[in-house]
Order: C-alpha cells, then structure tokens, then sequence
C-alpha cells in the first residue's frame, strides 16, 4: 500500500537552532516525487521543498534540505536556524503516478513550535 | 503573478444540502486538485481534472464530484451533505508534464455542515 508515516505529532525547537521532521514512505512505484508543505494556522499549504526518486543530490532551498535517503525509503526535512515564523503544521507528502496519471498522498503532519 | 484563489472563504450548510466550491488555478497552470482536510487531519485526494477531465480519483463517494473549465478554473460539487463533509477543502493546481509537478494550494474553503 502506498503511504506516508509522519511519527511526530509534535516538535520542539529552540529558536536558531536546527531541527530534522521525519517522514518515511512506502511505495512499489519506482518514479515518484516527495514533497513538504507548511501550513500555518491560515490554513494555506506552502511548498517548501520537492526530491524526485532519480534525484542523486539531496534538494535544498534555502533554509530547507531534504535528507533522502532512498533504501530506508526516508524523507526528512531539516530546517536550520530556526525562525519564531516557522512555528507551523508541516506535512510530507508523494505523488505517485499510477496508469499515466499522478495521485498524492499526503501523512498526517507534525506541529512545529519555536520557543524564542 | 496570481496564485491559486478559492471561493466562498466559509460555507455554512445543513445536512443533506448541495454544495458547489470554485477555484481559479495559478497562472499558467493547467491542472487542478482537490482535497477534503479534517480537522487535525492531513488532506486527502479527492480528484484531479486536466483538459476538463477527471484523470484520477481518491476514495471518494460519487456524492463528490466536480468539473474543469476551458480557463482551467474548477468546480467541486457535494451532494447530500453528511456531518462528516464538515471539513478544509483545499485546491491544488500545477503544470503538467513539468518535472515536478509541484502543486500549489489556495487559501482554502472552510465547510460546515449542521
């Protein structure tokens, strides 16, 4: 079955310090694409960062990098030098590609507090 | 550049009532997304529509249905609403045939139903 298992419902960080959310995956797809999104109290999902499964490299964007690690079936994201703005719901999510067409499938989210 | 916008913001219905929600995708996209987000939930795939067409469906009952117009914007419609359909209905929209395929979401509509 495919799915996303995100085992920390809540997280807490030290503001400026780093901090790693995790995710794992379960897919048979060999072609598929792993994704976080912030959602702040708004409501809004914000893309932050986006790993294809061929990606040899490990994606970064600014603040954001995303520990693959393929054979554990892992996705982490690290987020460093913590900011009191990223305190946020964040969920890791995969886009399957199931008869030509994507389907996503998204875990059930970790809430990130950031303690000044 | 205008990103993914959703209307109305809140919606209130009662049971058994119909529902339609609208969203207008990205500039330059040309697929659109849709999830249902319980609260305390992560969202779950309705379904997706590209070149007005359902491509692909989650675990949805037909009560959930939708449409895509030719400027790209979309439709999702609810039919004989339960209790259980109070819920953040979020858009998603992207560019096809991109690597990625990166979706980004709108605000958000906030459903209730008494």
């Amino acid at each position: 079955a495919q799915k996303i298992t995100q085992t920390q419902p809540g997280m807490f960080v030290q503001e400026k310090e780093a901090v790693t959310l995790d995710c794992t995956y379960d897919t048979s797809d060999q072609s598929y694409g792993l994704f976080w999104y912030k959602q702040p109290s708004s409501g809004e999902m914000i893309f932050l960062i986006y790993q294809g499964s061929y990606d040899e490299q490990n994606a970064t964007e600014g603040r954001y990098s995303l520990n693959f690690q393929k054979a554990r079936k892992s996705a982490n994201l690290v987020i460093s030098a913590s900011q009191l703005g990223d305190s946020a719901m964040y969920f890791c999510a995969m886009r399957v590609d199931p008869s030509g067409t994507y389907k996503y499938i998204f875990g059930t989210g970790t809430r990130l507090k950031v303690l000044a | 550049d205008a990103g993914v916008t959703q209307s109305p913001t809140h919606l209130i219905k009662t049971r058994g009532q119909q529902v339609t929600l609208r969203c207008s995708p990205k500039s330059g996209h040309d697929t659109v997304s849709w999830y249902q987000q319980a609260l305390g939930q992560g969202p779950q795939f309705i379904f997706q529509y590209y070149e007005e067409e359902e491509r692909q469906r989650g675990n949805f009952p037909d009560r959930f249905s939708g449409h895509q117009f030719p400027n790209y914007s979309s439709e999702l419609n609810v039919n004989a609403l339960l209790l259980g359909d109070s819920a953040l209905y979020l858009c998603a929209s992207s560019l096809r045939l991109t690597r990625t395929d990166t979706q980004y979401f709108g605000p958000g509509t906030r459903l209730t139903v008494l």
